[in-house]
């Protein structure tokens, strides 16, 4: 079956703007999760979606949010960016939410850079 | 809270010698733990969980709660073993929290 599908691979955006990206989760999985990778902070944990409702967290500026659709496809935007936002963000579905032990399938990942 | 530590960023051994990847965590109720990798140009994948008690690719990793360690080990690395390992732990099912992540290099 198809994997994780984040969308677009690359962005470059300028200071000030927002930006959306698209995470397609794999087929049947209902909880989307998003992280941020940079060298100097490793993998963050943005927030966490289940069912169209976010129900995790992380400790990132209201700049950032998301939403989940009916079919599990998910969107992360980032809004007034700024150059520290240059990251590699990364998506992961599970097939269910609440599982403990439950492998999480990362998508390549989306990388934007700020200029 | 929930943290993760992998003391090593980076860990360099000759092809055939023994590994051993270093994690530890601090975590308020019973550990689900993992180690992802990422190897050059693929995506992070799983490598193994605790409670599988499984070997992938030579690795095993043993759950020790009295240290709160889960330390990642093979007997005799191979130059394809070569990438960047993570450890994390899941937070309740809901979240992952990973360590900062150890690169492997294995020499020829």
């Amino acid at each position: 079956k198809a994997g994780v599908t984040q969308t677009p691979r690359y962005l470059i955006k300028t200071r000030g703007q927002q930006v959306t990206l698209s995470c397609s989760p794999i087929s049947g999985h209902r909880s989307v999760s998003w992280y941020q990778q940079t060298p100097g902070q490793g993998l963050q944990f943005l927030f966490e979606y289940f069912s169209e409702t976010q129900r995790n967290k992380g400790n990132f500026p209201g700049r950032f949010s998301g939403r989940q659709f009916s079919n599990s496809r998910s969107e992360m935007n980032v809004s007034t960016l700024e150059l520290g936002d240059s990251a590699l963000y990364l998506c992961a579905s599970s097939p269910a939410g609440g599982l403990v032990n439950t492998e999480a399938f990362f998508g390549q990942g989306t990388r934007l850079t700020v200029v | 809270a929930q943290r993760v530590t992998q003391p090593e960023k980076l860990l360099s051994v000759f092809k055939g010698a023994p590994v051993e990847l270093k994690c530890n965590y601090s975590y308020s109720g019973s550990p689900e733990l993992f180690w992802y990798v990422q190897y050059s140009r693929q995506r992070l994948q799983l490598l193994l969980r605790h409670i599988s008690r499984e070997s992938i690719k030579g690795f095993t990793a043993d759950l020790n709660k009295g240290e709160t360690s889960f330390h990642l080990k093979k007997p005799f690395a191979q130059e394809e073993d070569s990438a960047m390992y993570y450890c994390a732990l899941n937070n309740y099912g809901q979240n992952f929290v990973f360590g900062p992540g150890t690169r492997l290099s294995v020499l020829p």
